[in-house]
């Protein structure tokens, strides 16, 4: 599949701080998705966009669909200690394409 | 209800040995996917499983890999002859149909093949 780009690779955040991660593709996707996997787990789905343009929240988390159906970026509100864990935005074209991930890291 | 399982949860083999790791979807989903991630990467396409339609093989890295899913259920997928560079989280995922972009695919957690 197609790889997205994703960034930033990682980051440690203040507990209560916002965090916004991005992601980018050379291809045009009609759905994008943002997953989170915690240590042993397998990813878990957090918000699916279907629209460009489109701004979906999920609690603390919001996430956008790129006008040009090229990218997407995700924000986490007033973050938390279980916040914590690696996200991946993905496209999907059937089969998933997904970004490299970011790592978040709460500092208490 | 269960989510998907898959089996073994770890799995140490020696180089040029075959290995299958084992995938139940959720009950009632028709397509079934297989997905690797290596240390530190996002997850990577392997094959897909659409009912009774032949298998989209498109990612599977090698003739070393392969792949099957008995009645429309339970997928396993094989790799031969493994090589150190097989060594990643194999992860497998379904979805109700497998016929629209909509659709969400639930992860199970994975096997974690390290080939020694």
């Amino acid at each position: 599949g197609q790889q997205l780009n994703q960034s930033p690779q990682s980051m440690f955040i203040q507990e209560g701080e916002d965090v916004s991660m991005n992601c980018t593709s050379s291809s045009i996707f009609n759905t994008w998705l943002w997953y989170k996997q915690d240590p042993g787990e397998g990813p878990v789905l957090l918000i699916a966009l279907y629209k460009a343009g489109e701004l979906t929240s999920n609690g603390r988390l919001t996430a956008q669909f790129g006008i040009t159906r090229k990218d997407s970026f995700l924000n986490i509100s007033a973050s938390i200690p279980s916040d914590v864990g690696i996200y991946f935005c993905a496209g999907n074209d059937y089969k998933l394409s997904f970004g490299a991930g970011t790592t978040v890291t709460v500092r208490a | 209800g269960a989510g998907v399982s898959q089996s073994p949860s770890n799995k140490v083999t020696e180089k040029g040995k075959d290995v299958e790791l084992r995938c139940d979807p959720i009950s009632g989903h028709t397509a079934l996917y297989w997905y690797r991630q290596s240390l530190g990467q996002g997850l990577e396409f392997l094959i897909y499983f659409q009912g009774n339609s032949a298998p989209d093989k498109s990612g599977l890295p090698s003739d070393r890999f392969s792949a099957e899913r008995t009645g429309g259920s339970v997928s396993t997928l094989t790799i031969q002859r493994t090589q150190q560079e097989d060594s990643a989280v194999y992860l497998c995922a379904s979805s109700i149909s497998g016929t629209g972009v909509q659709e969400t695919q639930y992860f199970g957690p994975g096997t974690r093949l390290l080939v020694l």
